[in-house]
Formats: structure tokens, C-alpha cells, sequence
């Protein structure tokens, strides 16, 4: 089946610093990439689509200019959380859609905890 | 509006079987998923439904009444390891996912 990584699968950061997540799909084109948050004991939270070279589409009350999404090749996405908040602590995880494809396949997720 | 309605918590015992329900109002119907989530890892596919009926996998059915916003998730022969978070999920006209909240499901021996 179709594989997805993410790297780092857990990263601590000092608050205002910023991080970095790589998203690859490893044996299949991701011709569009998703990036959610999930909070403890809360469902998934679509945080932004992204097309491969297209600028990424963000839902509504994420901050485009905090959440950095670069979908540079179709099997390399990027979120880079800018100026990390406390706040920002949660659970990343991408996952990726081949172009005649309806599935999601999901990458393991990053754990991200802001010091 | 777009809402998606699953119980938050349900606890059966090894062996047995459970349904999940889950109910659903979207713009646009491209398909139902269920995911299957443990605690702190990310969603695995369970199943996909877009016509009614039900589709069988192994210990896993999902069933579909696109007239009646309804689907559910069967479990049968249910073992420790199936306990986790079970997310029902619609693909909207858009062919976004918009999850549900998901059940909790609590396998006791």
C-alpha cells in the first residue's frame, strides 16, 4: 500500500523559535497534500490543502503567515510552524492523494511540544 | 450547515460485537469513511462507502443510507486491540474530508 512519512515523528521547541515538519509520500505522486491538527481527545482539524506547485489553501482562522506550507515536488510537502507558541503544542499529521485516488494516506504524525 | 454526529464513547466486551452509528448533514456527498485511530498515532482506513449497502471486511462491516444521512460501523469478534477512537468521516461535493468527532471504543476482557 501507499506509505507516507513524517519527519520528525516528535519535536520540543523553545517558544518563538520555529519548526520544521517534512511530509514524503514514498512510492506514489501526492498531487495533493493535507495538513491537520489535532488537539488531545479532539477529532483531526484540517488545517490546510495543498496542491503541488500551487500556493496551499488554508481553512478558515489558521495563519497562513504562521503556518508555512511549501508542496514543492509530489512527494515532498513542509509545514513550518513560524514563532512557536505554547499554544502551538499539539499533534501534526499529513497525509497525501494520489491524482485518481480517494483515499488519504496518513502520515505517523509529529508530536510537537513548544517550551 | 455541516454536521456529523457519532456517540463519544461506547464500551463492549471481548467477544462481542458493537455498532457504531453515525449520522451526517454535508454540502455534497463524494463517499463515508471510517478511520480508525489509536492514542497518539495517526488515522488508519477502515472502510469506504458511497453506495447504500453494506460492505463487509473481514471483522469489520460498514453499512449506508445515503437517504437517511446514516452509516455504521460493525465489529465483530471484538479483540483488546480494537479499542481505539473510530472516526466517521464524509468526503464532501468539494472531495474534502470533514471528520467526526469520534467514538471512544472501550474493549473490556
Amino acid at each position: 500500500g501507499a506509505v507516507v512519512s513524517q519527519h520528525p515523528s516528535w519535536v520540543i521547541c523553545k517558544s518563538g523559535t520555529s519548526v520544521k515538519i517534512e511530509c514524503r509520500s514514498l512510492d506514489f505522486q501526492a498531487t495533493t497534500m493535507f495538513w491537520y491538527r489535532q488537539f488531545p481527545k479532539q477529532s483531526l482539524m484540517l488545517m490546510a490543502t495543498s496542491n503541488e506547485g500551487s500556493k496551499a489553501t488554508y481553512e478558515q482562522g489558521v495563519e497562513k503567515d504562521k503556518f508555512l506550507i511549501n508542496h514543492a515536488s509530489l512527494t515532498l510537502s513542509t509545514l513550518t510552524v513560524t514563532s512557536a507558541h505554547p499554544e502551538d503544542s499539539s499533534f501534526y499529521i499529513c497525509s497525501a492523494r494520489e491524482r485518481t485516488d480517494y483515499e488519504q494516506y496518513f502520515g505517523p504524525g509529529t508530536r510537537l511540544t513548544v517550551t | 450547515g455541516q454536521n456529523i454526529d457519532q456517540p463519544t464513547e461506547m464500551t463492549a466486551t471481548e467477544g462481542a460485537i458493537v455498532q457504531i452509528n453515525c449520522t451526517y448533514q454535508t454540502s455534497g456527498f463524494n463517499g463515508l469513511f471510517w478511520y480508525q485511530q489509536h492514542a497518539g498515532e495517526a488515522p488508519t482506513f477502515l472502510s469506504y462507502n458511497v453506495l447504500d449497502g453494506l460492505e463487509e471486511k473481514g471483522r469489520f462491516s460498514s453499512f449506508l443510507s445515503r437517504s437517511k444521512g446514516y452509516s455504521y460501523l460493525l465489529l465483530k469478534e471484538l479483540q483488546m486491540k480494537d479499542s481505539a477512537s473510530y472516526l466517521c468521516v464524509i468526503m464532501d461535493s468539494n472531495y474534502q474530508l470533514i471528520w467526526g468527532a469520534g467514538t471512544k471504543l472501550i474493549i473490556k476482557p
